[in-house]
C-alpha cells in the first residue's frame, strides 16, 4: 500500500513550457485534492474532484487543469508556466470531502521552479 | 470567502517550554483537524475535533474545540526537539481552509 504518490519529486521550468504532476493513490479514496504552498503560508487549494469525471476549482485555479478519468489518478496540468507558480504541490487524498471529517492523506510533494 | 486566522506565525521556545498555536474563524465550524509538518515533509494528519467543547490528548499535547465552534488550539507540554515543525489547523466546512500555520522553532 503506497498511499498517494506524486512524481516527479523536483522539477524545473521555463517560463512557457508545459508540465503535467502527476499523482497516484492505492487508497479507493472518492475525494483528492491538489494544492500549492508557498514560502511561510499555509496550503492553497487548486483544484478537487469528488469521484471519477468530476472536478472543480478551488480557492487559485487559473494556470492549472486537472482530469479524472480513475479514481486512482489525479494529474494537475500547468498550462504555460509563470515564475508565480514556482511553488510545492501537494496532492491529497481522502475516504469523503469536506464538510466530512476525513482525514487527508498527503503526497511527498512537487518541488517546482520556473525561471 | 471564509477565512481560519491562525497565530502566532512563530514561536520560539527553549527545549522544555510550552507551546501553544490558535486557530480562529468568524463562522461556526462543522470540524476542525489539526496537522504537522516536519520540515521538507509533507502534512500529516494528527486529530480531528467535532464536537462542541471537545478536548483531545496525545501524549504532550492537548487539543480544544471551543464552546462556539469557533476556534480551536493545540498546545505542546515539555516541547521536544521531535516537536518541530509547522502546524496547521484546517477547518472543514463546504471546503477544507487551511490556516497559515504556526512554525515551532527550538531554541539552540
Amino acid at each position: 500500500n503506497a498511499g498517494v504518490t506524486q512524481t516527479p519529486k523536483f522539477q524545473v521550468l521555463k517560463t512557457g513550457q508545459s508540465m503535467t504532476l502527476q499523482c497516484a493513490q492505492d487508497m479507493n479514496h472518492e475525494y483528492m485534492s491538489w494544492y500549492r504552498q508557498d514560502p511561510g503560508m499555509g496550503l492553497r487549494l487548486i483544484h478537487y474532484s469528488v469521484g471519477a469525471g468530476i472536478t472543480d476549482q478551488g480557492e487559485v485555479p487559473n494556470g492549472y487543469n486537472v482530469s479524472r478519468s480513475t479514481t486512482e489518478d489525479f494529474p494537475l496540468r500547468l498550462l504555460s508556466a509563470a515564475p508565480s507558480q514556482t511553488s510545492v504541490y501537494f496532492c491529497a487524498s481522502s475516504y469523503l470531502g469536506p464538510p466530512a471529517a476525513d482525514t487527508q492523506y498527503f503526497g511527498p510533494g512537487t518541488r517546482l521552479t520556473v525561471l | 470567502g471564509q477565512q481560519v486566522m491562525q497565530i502566532p506565525q512563530y514561536q520560539h521556545v527553549q527545549e522544555g517550554e510550552d507551546f501553544t498555536t490558535y486557530c480562529n474563524s468568524s463562522t461556526t465550524l462543522s470540524n476542525i483537524q489539526w496537522y504537522k509538518q516536519r520540515p521538507g515533509g509533507h502534512p500529516v494528519f494528527l486529530i480531528q475535533l467535532v464536537k462542541s467543547g471537545e478536548v483531545k490528548k496525545q501524549k504532550r499535547l492537548t487539543f480544544q474545540f471551543g464552546e462556539a465552534k469557533k476556534n480551536s488550539s493545540l498546545h505542546i507540554t515539555a516541547t521536544q526537539t521531535t516537536d518541530v515543525g509547522t502546524y496547521f489547523c484546517a477547518a472543514s466546512n463546504y471546503q477544507l481552509i487551511w490556516g497559515a500555520g504556526t512554525k515551532l522553532i527550538i531554541k539552540p
